[in-house]
């Protein structure tokens, strides 16, 4: 079983439609990120938590929230969906060190009409 | 702010040629230095990693070497393969920037048979 999973993995919705995407990981690690990745553009941190309590907005957190539901899982929503947010979706997971590895899901490609 | 500048692709090399892909970085203290690899439709996967001035990642046949005098960390493989086609990011993460990872905006790599 894949440690870091992201469901969906694909998703058209429609202008206007609120959409979550959830992201479950068997690590045990504490941090947990998302990620955008548009073409050209790498990927940017959307927001990242380290620990349940804890959520910080990172450099493009306009048009999103999240919710840490526990350890384990970090749900992105979009409350609003608009076509300039389509794209591609990372979770990440971490330990917690600058050293460590960070470990993506699959991603989620998301389509917003 | 930090940030990481890799060159623009896409690269395309016959197979068993020589890679070299550049990422030159800007950070306020001491970096962690890493290049995460992603192939078609999967998520992003450490390659290898650095963190500190001199050392060198290796994993797979590639290599990178961390130069903090011309702030650098050059991805290398001496001989590439087809299964190496993918695309290739350079990050890093530092107190900086919170130890939250920044990329680099990836590079297309294309082996031919």
């Amino acid at each position: 079983d894949a440690d870091v999973t992201q469901t969906p993995r694909n998703r058209i919705t429609k202008t206007g439609k609120r959409i979550m995407l959830e992201c479950s990981q068997t690590k045990g690690h504490d941090r947990m990120y998302w990620y955008r990745q548009d073409p050209g553009l790498g990927l940017r941190l959307i927001y990242y938590s380290f620990d349940v309590k804890d959520i910080n907005k990172g450099e493009i957190s306009d048009g999103y929230s999240v919710s840490r539901q526990a350890q384990a899982k970090f749900s992105l929503s979009l409350e609003s969906a608009i076509p300039n947010q389509t794209a591609l979706y990372f979770c990440a997971t971490s330990p917690g060190l600058a050293t460590d590895t960070q470990y993506f899901g699959p991603g989620t490609r998301l389509t917003v009409l | 702010g930090d940030s990481v500048t890799q060159m623009e692709g896409p690269v395309t090399l016959s197979e068993e040629a020589f890679l070299t892909i550049n990422c030159t970085y800007t950070a306020t203290g001491y970096p962690s230095l890493f290049w995460y690899v992603q192939y078609p439709g999967e998520g992003l996967q450490l390659l290898l990693k650095a963190t500190k001035a001199d050392d060198k990642g290796s994993n797979k046949g590639f290599e990178a070497t961390y130069r903090k005098e011309t702030t650098s960390f050059h991805l290398e493989k001496g001989s590439v393969q087809v299964s190496d086609s993918a695309v290739y990011f350079c990050a890093l993460s530092d107190q900086g920037s919170s130890y939250k990872l920044i990329f680099g905006s990836g590079t297309r790599l294309l082996v031919r048979p």
